[in-house]
C-alpha cells in the first residue's frame, strides 16, 4: 500500500530555534499535502494544505510565517516551524494524496518539544 | 459547513466481545465519502474503512463493519471479536465529493478504545 514517511519522529530543541520537518510519499506522486496539529487526545487540526509547485494555503488562525511549507516536488513537502516557542510543543501530523477521489495517507507524525 | 460529532469520548470492550462506535455528521451534499481512521499509541493514521455515500450497501473489512444510515446522517463502526491490538483513537471523518471542492476531510473528536483483556 502507499506509504508515507514522516521524519523526523521527534525533536527536542531549544526555544528559538526553527525546526523541519519533512514529509515524503515514498511510492505514489503526492499532488496534495495537508498538514496537521493535534494535541493530547484531540482530534487532528488542519494547518495547511499544500499542492504541489504553489503556495499553501493556510487555515484561519494559523501563521503563515511561523509555520512554513514547502511543497517542491511531487514527493516531498516540508513543514518549518520557525523560531519555535514552549507553546509550538504538540504533534505534527502530514499526509498525502495523488489526486483529489485518491485516499489519504498519512506519515508516522513528528512529537515536537520545545524546552 | 460539514460536521462530523463522535459522542462517545471512551468505550471500552472484552476481548472477543463486540463494540460498536458512533458517528453522525452534517451536510447539505449528497456525494461524499465517509471513513474511520485508527490511531494507536504508536500515532500513526490508519484507514480503516471507507464508505461511498452512494454506496446503500455498507462496507466491510474483515471484523470491521458499518452501519451507514444516509437519511439520518449516521455512520457507525461496528468491531467484531475485538482484539487487544484494536485499542486506539478512532476517528470518523467525512469528505466532499462537490465539483470544485477541496476534498479535504472532516474529522470527529475521536473515541478512546479499550480493549480489556
Amino acid at each position: 500500500g502507499a506509504v508515507v514517511s514522516q521524519h523526523p519522529s521527534r525533536v527536542i530543541c531549544k526555544s528559538g530555534t526553527s525546526v523541519k520537518i519533512e514529509c515524503r510519499s515514498l511510492d505514489f506522486q503526492a499532488t496534495t499535502m495537508f498538514w496537521y496539529r493535534q494535541f493530547p487526545k484531540q482530534s487532528l487540526m488542519l494547518m495547511a494544505t499544500s499542492n504541489e509547485g504553489s503556495k499553501a494555503t493556510y487555515e484561519q488562525g494559523v501563521e503563515k510565517d511561523k509555520f512554513l511549507i514547502n511543497h517542491a516536488s511531487l514527493t516531498l513537502s516540508t513543514l518549518t516551524v520557525t523560531s519555535a516557542h514552549p507553546e509550538d510543543s504538540s504533534f505534527y501530523i502530514c499526509s498525502a494524496r495523488g489526486g483529489p477521489n485518491q485516499p489519504q495517507h498519512f506519515g508516522d507524525g513528528t512529537r515536537l518539544s520545545i524546552l | 459547513a460539514q460536521t462530523v460529532t463522535q459522542s462517545q469520548p471512551e468505550m471500552s470492550v472484552q476481548e472477543a466481545e463486540t463494540v460498536t462506535l458512533s458517528c453522525t455528521y452534517d451536510t447539505s451534499e449528497s456525494d461524499y465519502y465517509l471513513f474511520w481512521y485508527k490511531q494507536p499509541p504508536s500515532r500513526q493514521m490508519i484507514l480503516v474503512i471507507r464508505q461511498e455515500a452512494y454506496k446503500q450497501q455498507n462496507a466491510t473489512e474483515n471484523r470491521f463493519s458499518v452501519n451507514f444510515q444516509k437519511a439520518a446522517k449516521s455512520f457507525s463502526l461496528k468491531i467484531s471479536d475485538s482484539q487487544l491490538g484494536d485499542a486506539a483513537m478512532y476517528f470518523c471523518a467525512y469528505r466532499s465529493l462537490a465539483s470544485g471542492g477541496s476534498y479535504i476531510p472532516t474529522f470527529g473528536r475521536g473515541t478512546s478504545l479499550i480493549v480489556h483483556p
